[in-house]
Formats: structure tokens, C-alpha cells, sequence
């Protein structure tokens, strides 16, 4: 079974200050892949960033990136510079390479408040 | 815009009736997913299809079902509604059956009095 946790139910940062998401998960799998998803107030769904299991390197897009630590099943999301409209409700999520379910497996979610 | 459509935006209905919600994957996508996001239960999957077959099922409830059309658009039946199942319903889709990027739509927000 997989599972992912996000030990830190709010946050709030200064706007043009940067931020730390936390993300923890489990999985027995060797290949797999996780994800950073933003929720606004709209309630839609945005992917932020994606991480490949077996790519060492932190993926980053723009003001985003991670801090993917394997052994430790950790994958952090820093936001630099933050603005207003990066505050949201933000989901880490994992989702299997191999086999047949290719579901995502969601945190329960990190509110962002972003203080002008 | 992720080009994933949900139809409709909100429905409101009373316990025990039956509802069709509606999705239209991103053009060219063959997989579309199925989500329901409760206050309790936080974001879960429900099932998974890929070119009009089920590919898996997650903690879909039997009075729930679902299906793929050959247009690739999915509906997502539910019935014998119960006050539980009010929720926020979500599709997204995939190009493929394997680990893409799913694209979500902008959801359907069920209500059951």
C-alpha cells in the first residue's frame, strides 16, 4: 500500500519570502513517480511539479522546486519569491511506474497563506 | 484551462436518487480517472479507464459506477444517494495507461440533502 503525509496542515509566509512544504511517503515500490498540486479557492486541481523516481535530479519550474530525498521517502517543495496567488491548498501525491494502477495516492494537504 | 470538461458544475439532489456526472478528457488522452474529495476523507480514486475498458478500481462504492464511451468521454453514475456521498467529484485524464501526468477538470461539486 502506498501512503503520503503532510505533517503541516497550514503554512504562511511573507509575500516575496520563500516557503518549505513538507511531504513524507511510503511505498515498496522502486519505481514510482511524485507530484506537488496546487488547489486554489476555484477548487481546480493544478499540477505544480513532477519528479521520476530514478532522476536524481530536484526538478524545478520557475519559482518551484523540489527537495527529493529517496532514502529518506521525502519530497519537500520550496516556493521562492512567493506571490498572493501561490496561496492555496497544495497536495503531495504518488502514483506507481510499474503494473497496472496508475492512481495517485494524495496528503491530506498543506494550506498556504501568502501575507502581503 | 487543463482542457479536461466536467459537466455539471454543481448538482443538488436528496438522498436516494440516482446522478450521472460527466467528463471529457483532454483531447488525444485514452486514460480518465475518477476522484471524490470529502472533507473526511480528504482526495480519494475511485476507478480508472483506459480506451473504454476498466483498468483498476480503488474504494468505489458498488451503488457507484462508472464507464467509457467510444468518444472517450466517461459518466460516473451514482445512486441511492446518501448524505455521505456529497462531495467534490473529479476527472482527470492521461494520455496513456501508465504513469502520465494527470489533468484535472475543474470538478463537479455534488450536494445531497
Amino acid at each position: 500500500a502506498q501512503t503520503v503525509t503532510q505533517s503541516q496542515p497550514e503554512m504562511s509566509v511573507q509575500e516575496a519570502e520563500t516557503v518549505t512544504l513538507s511531504c513524507t511517503y511510503d511505498t515498496s515500490e522502486s519505481d514510482y513517480y511524485l507530484f506537488w498540486y496546487k488547489q486554489p479557492p476555484s477548487r481546480q486541481m493544478i499540477l505544480v511539479i513532477r519528479q521520476e523516481a530514478y532522476k536524481q535530479q530536484n526538478a524545478t519550474e520557475n519559482r518551484f522546486s523540489v527537495n527529493f530525498q529517496k532514502a529518506a521517502k521525502s519530497f519537500s517543495l520550496k516556493i521562492s519569491d512567493s506571490q498572493l496567488g501561490d496561496a492555496a491548498m497544495y497536495f503531495c501525491a504518488l502514483a506507481r511506474s510499474g503494473g497496472s494502477n496508475y492512481k495517485l495516492t494524495f496528503g491530506k494537504g498543506t494550506l498556504l497563506t501568502v501575507n502581503p | 484551462d487543463s482542457g479536461v470538461t466536467q459537466t455539471p458544475k454543481h448538482l443538488i439532489t436528496a438522498t436516494g436518487q440516482r446522478v450521472t456526472l460527466r467528463c471529457s478528457p483532454r483531447s488525444g488522452d485514452l486514460s480518465v480517472y475518477w476522484y471524490q474529495q470529502s472533507l473526511d476523507q480528504g482526495l480519494q480514486f475511485l476507478i480508472q479507464y483506459y480506451n473504454g475498458e476498466e483498468r483498476a478500481k480503488g474504494n468505489i462504492l458498488e451503488r457507484f459506477s462508472a464507464q467509457q464511451f467510444p468518444d472517450l468521454h466517461s459518466e460516473l453514475n451514482l445512486s441511492s444517494l446518501e448524505l455521505g456521498d456529497s462531495a467534490l467529484y473529479f476527472c482527470a485524464s492521461s494520455p496513456r495507461a501508465r504513469t502520465d501526468t494527470q489533468y484535472f477538470g475543474p470538478g463537479t461539486r455534488l450536494t445531497v440533502l
